[in-house]
């Protein structure tokens, strides 16, 4: 069985600072991925960015990038110089060897201040 | 470009009745999958399917049934709604079910059950 912990319910931060959300998971896979998801007020899942278990290096998509430490299990998701357009819930899934689909953590709502 | 399709956004249904979600993609996906979202439980998959012909139960199967008659198509069927089925429902569609592997969602599916 897989596990997701999202930790933070809430965050309110700054326009233009940093963003880190947390993401913790357990699994007994030794293949799996990690992937964020973001769903605005309007309430569709937008994929933001996937690492694989095996992949060195953390992945990078633009203004995001994964903090991935496998052997701390955590997958914290970084948004650099945030926008208030950035404002969304936010959710950390995973998958592993079989096809069962993806776990969810409980998600993060991100509020950002001008 | 449609993607995933999912009908209706919203419905109401009384205790009882039986109805069902569509949902339709275009991307020639073979695995296709249905979640449910309740308030800070993140997204639980409900039923998926790796391919035309080919089904499964995910985390909360019951009261749901599917099918998979076509690539492009995955209805769910609830049998006899109850309140606590008032949820949003979201399809995925995605290229495999191997693990790096982008899940793409539909709109979501607004549910009450009355």
């Amino acid at each position: 069985a897989q596990k997701i912990t999202q930790t933070q319910p809430g965050m309110f931060v700054q326009e233009k600072e940093a963003v880190t959300l947390d993401c913790t998971y357990d699994t007994s896979d030794q293949s799996y991925g990690l992937f964020w998801y973001k769903q605005p007020s309007s309430g569709e899942m937008i994929f933001l960015i996937y690492q694989g278990s095996y992949d060195e290096q953390n992945a990078t998509e633009g203004r995001y990038s994964l903090n991935f430490q496998k052997a701390r299990k955590s997958a914290n998701l970084v948004i650099s110089a945030s926008q208030l357009g950035d404002s969304a819930m936010y959710f950390c899934a995973m998958n592993g060897g079989g096809a069962d689909g993806l776990t969810f953590g409980k998600g993060t709502h991100l509020i950002i201040q001008p | 470009n449609a993607g995933v399709t999912q009908t209706p956004k919203f419905q109401v249904l009384k205790t009882g009745q039986s109805m069902t979600l569509q949902c339709a993609q275009d991307m020639n996906h073979e695995y296709m999958s249905w979640y449910r979202q309740d308030p800070g439980m993140g997204l639980r998959l409900i039923h998926y399917s790796v391919g035309a012909g080919i089904t499964d139960q995910g985390e909360v199967p019951n009261g749901y049934n599917v099918s998979r008659s076509t690539t492009e198509d995955f209805p769910l069927r609830l049998l006899s709604a109850a309140p606590s089925q008032t949820s949003v429902y979201f399809c995925a569609s995605s290229y495999s079910w191997e693990m790096n592997t982008e899940a793409f969602f539909g709109q979501g599916t607004r549910l009450t059950v009355v």
